[in-house]
């Protein structure tokens, strides 16, 4: 089946620093990726949509300036959490979707834990 | 618009009995509907969906489940238990295709008792 990966798994930062996250679909060409932020206890919410080789689509409230997403590749969509604070301290998760993958479905990364101090 | 609503944020029952978790939905077109389940610390993991065609949906680890348009649910089913089950439960819509956003639902925690 198709597999979506994410580096890194964990990662913890100081304040006013900032990560890289990358979502990788190792077998198969995600035309759209979307990235989600998942609070301790709490559901999913949807940051943005990327379209390869376009701009983001960012969900209301959702501040583009402080989280970059590109999607430079049909492979990859990085998400960049700007000069971070202890609030974004979140699980974030990623899905990739393709027509072509093996059943049409999006397929979730395993998530990359973010802790601020 | 869409939205999901899971009812219950906890639901608890013994090894080998049957599980419900409930699930209504609401959309303005013809949905697609997904159950996902998360282990502790890990991505999520689908379960089943429901896109057009039957509406009982069977899915992995032996569950299933059936939608309902004139209830607007989709609730998950398993005949009996088992300890792995322990998880946590996500409902969620998109609309038109998988290639719509997914809207989730507050999700659902999983306990079985031995």
């Amino acid at each position: 089946g198709a597999v979506v990966s994410q580096h890194p798994s964990w990662v913890i930062c100081k304040s006013g620093t900032s990560v890289k996250i990358e979502c990788r679909s190792l077998d198969f060409q995600a035309t759209t990726m979307f990235w989600y932020r998942q609070f301790p206890k709490q559901s999913l919410m949807l940051m943005a949509t990327s379209n390869e080789g376009s701009k983001a689509t960012y969900e209301q409230g959702v501040e583009k300036d402080k989280f970059l997403i590109n999607h430079a590749s049909l492979t990859l969509s990085t998400l960049t959490v700007t000069s971070a604070h202890p609030e974004d301290s979140s699980f974030y998760i990623c899905s990739a979707y393709s027509p072509q993958a093996s059943t049409d479905t999006q397929y979730f990364g395993p998530g990359t834990r973010l802790t601020v101090l | 618009a869409q939205s999901v609503t899971q009812l219950g944020s906890h639901v608890s029952v013994s090894e080998g009995a049957l599980v419900l978790l409930r699930c209504n939905y609401s959309s303005s077109v013809p949905p697609y509907l997904f159950w996902y389940v998360q282990y502790p610390n890990q991505g999520l993991q689908l379960l089943l969906k429901y896109t057009t065609g039957a509406t009982l949906v069977k899915g992995i680890n032996g569950f299933e489940a059936e939608f309902k348009k004139s209830e607007t649910s989709f609730h998950l089913t398993k005949p009996s238990a088992h300890m792995s089950d322990a998880a946590e439960y996500f409902c969620a819509v998109s609309a038109y295709s998988s290639a719509s956003k997914i809207i989730f639902g507050s999700g659902t925690r999983l306990s079985i008792r031995p």
